[in-house]
């Protein structure tokens, strides 16, 4: 199985800032790797997919880059409403797994 | 509109079988894989498996090979995962989705929680 190693498990910054958060998988993945969100108590949320397209809908200051074996999630400027836990998961072969989680905070 | 939607929470004691469903619409319901994600109490996301209605090929992360079974009446735009035998550690949130072409889940259902206690 491919492993999604994903840091840090938790981020706690302030309203503004530009946020980072990794995911490195145990092989190459191409670009199949996508990043979702979860806010509490709801269903994950699409942001981007193929590792670096936002979805349709979701705001400009999420973004997603990388491909081969290392991932990067940026959000250029935190709002209170982006508090959440971040996953990247890959789909590049079977099983697709999930990173473990990113517990995104306000500072 | 794509809609995934899921039946409603169970609760169940260890040792019996649970059959809980995703319907589809809005879509072309057999030609998309739809696959099921554990969430555990506390805990991330943990993808299961998932089937592609239109001819029941079934993908299982071996995690999960032989703990559940996923299966499909495309007549009705449903699949279900199902277990014969419960266990406590069973108790999760469990998510249906969609996965798009190239992989990636596009649409997640509601959830369905699953509560085995004795």
């Amino acid at each position: 199985d491919i492993q999604m190693t994903q840091s840090p498990s938790s981020l706690s910054a302030s309203v503004g800032d530009r946020v980072t958060i990794t995911c490195q998988a145990s092989q190459d993945i191409s670009n199949y790797l996508n990043w979702c969100q979860q806010k509490p108590g709801k269903v994950p949320k699409l942001l981007i997919y193929d590792a670096s397209n936002l979805e349709t809908g979701v705001p400009s200051r999420f973004s997603g880059s990388g491909s081969g074996t290392d991932f990067t999630f940026t959000i250029s400027s935190l709002q209170p409403e982006d508090v959440a836990t971040y996953y990247c998961q890959h789909y590049g072969d079977l099983p697709y797994t999930f990173g473990q989680g990113t517990n995104l905070e306000i500072k | 509109e794509v809609q995934l939607v899921q039946s409603g929470a169970e609760v169940k004691k260890p040792g019996k079988s649970l059959k809980i469903s995703c319907k589809g619409s809005g879509y072309s319901f057999t030609s998309y894989w739809i696959g099921w994600v554990r969430q555990m109490p506390g805990k991330g996301l943990e993808w299961m498996g998932m089937m592609w209605p239109g001819d029941s090929d079934t993908k299982y992360s071996p995690s999960f090979q032989g703990q559940v079974t996923i299966s499909a009446d495309k007549s009705i735009n449903t699949v279900y995962l199902q277990w014969s035998s419960l266990k406590a550690s069973d108790t999760a949130m469990y998510y249906c989705a969609r996965h798009a072409g190239s992989g990636y889940i596009d649409y997640w259902g509601q959830g369905t929680l699953v509560t085995v206690s004795s």
